[in-house]
């Protein structure tokens, strides 16, 4: 199975700060990574798609880089609805796996 | 408006058997592959099992981790998908999500497993 090795685990960042969330997999997976925001009691909600591109509807401060192994996540100005908790994806191969999660709180 | 609405969680004994639901609605069900997805109180996302179209002869793959006790099927004529959850074990405690191509999900349904 492909390890999603996603950091950090939790983040306090200020409303205005940049965000950044990384996270590695254990083989390429070429650009098949997704970005999940999921609040406290909700389903995941996808927020980017193929590593970089952003799903419709959602805010542009949100954004995705990366491929291969390496996959980055960012956030360009945090506001207060971002509290969240943010998880990556990888679906390149079944079984598809998730990162840990990164808990996402405002300082 | 894709909707999914998952059903049938509750509480169960060790060993116990549970059928859940997730009933479809403003798409083509039978073109779609769908996915069951888990979270166990407090935890992170694990992905359960899927349900190939019937173009993909209505194939199904599932994590090593309920291999064998979980079973996907679907009934297209009615645009549900089902997760049979047979042997129980406590650390089957989690929400169940069905999703559609990873944009669309559920609301997710409870299931206890407990004495």
């Amino acid at each position: 199975d492909i390890q999603m090795t996603q950091s950090p685990s939790s983040l306090s960042a200020s409303v205005g700060d940049r965000v950044t969330i990384t996270c590695q997999a254990s083989q390429d997976i070429s650009n098949y990574a997704n970005w999940y925001q999921q609040k406290p009691g909700k389903a995941p909600k996808l927020l980017i798609y193929d590593a970089s591109n952003l799903e419709t509807g959602v805010p542009s401060r949100f954004s995705g880089s990366g491929s291969g192994t390496d996959f980055t996540f960012t956030i360009s100005s945090l506001q207060p609805e971002d509290i969240a908790a943010y998880y990556c994806q990888q679906y390149d191969n079944l079984p598809y796996t998730f990162g840990q999660g990164t808990k996402l709180e405002i300082k | 408006e894709v909707q999914l609405v998952e059903s049938g969680g509750g509480l169960v004994q060790p060993g116990g058997s549970l059928r859940l639901s997730c009933a479809a609605s403003g798409f083509t069900f039978s073109d779609h592959y769908m996915d069951w997805v888990r979270q166990a109180p407090g935890k992170g996302l694990e992905w359960v099992g899927r349900s190939r179209n019937k173009a993909n002869s209505y194939t199904t793959e599932y994590a090593a981790s309920v291999k064998g006790r979980f079973t996907i099927s679907r009934d297209d004529s009615k645009n549900s998908l089902y997760l049979q959850l047979n042997s129980l074990k406590t650390e089957d405690t989690a929400v169940y999500y069905c999703a559609r191509d990873h944009a669309n999900w559920g609301q997710g349904t409870l299931v206890t497993v407990s004495s």
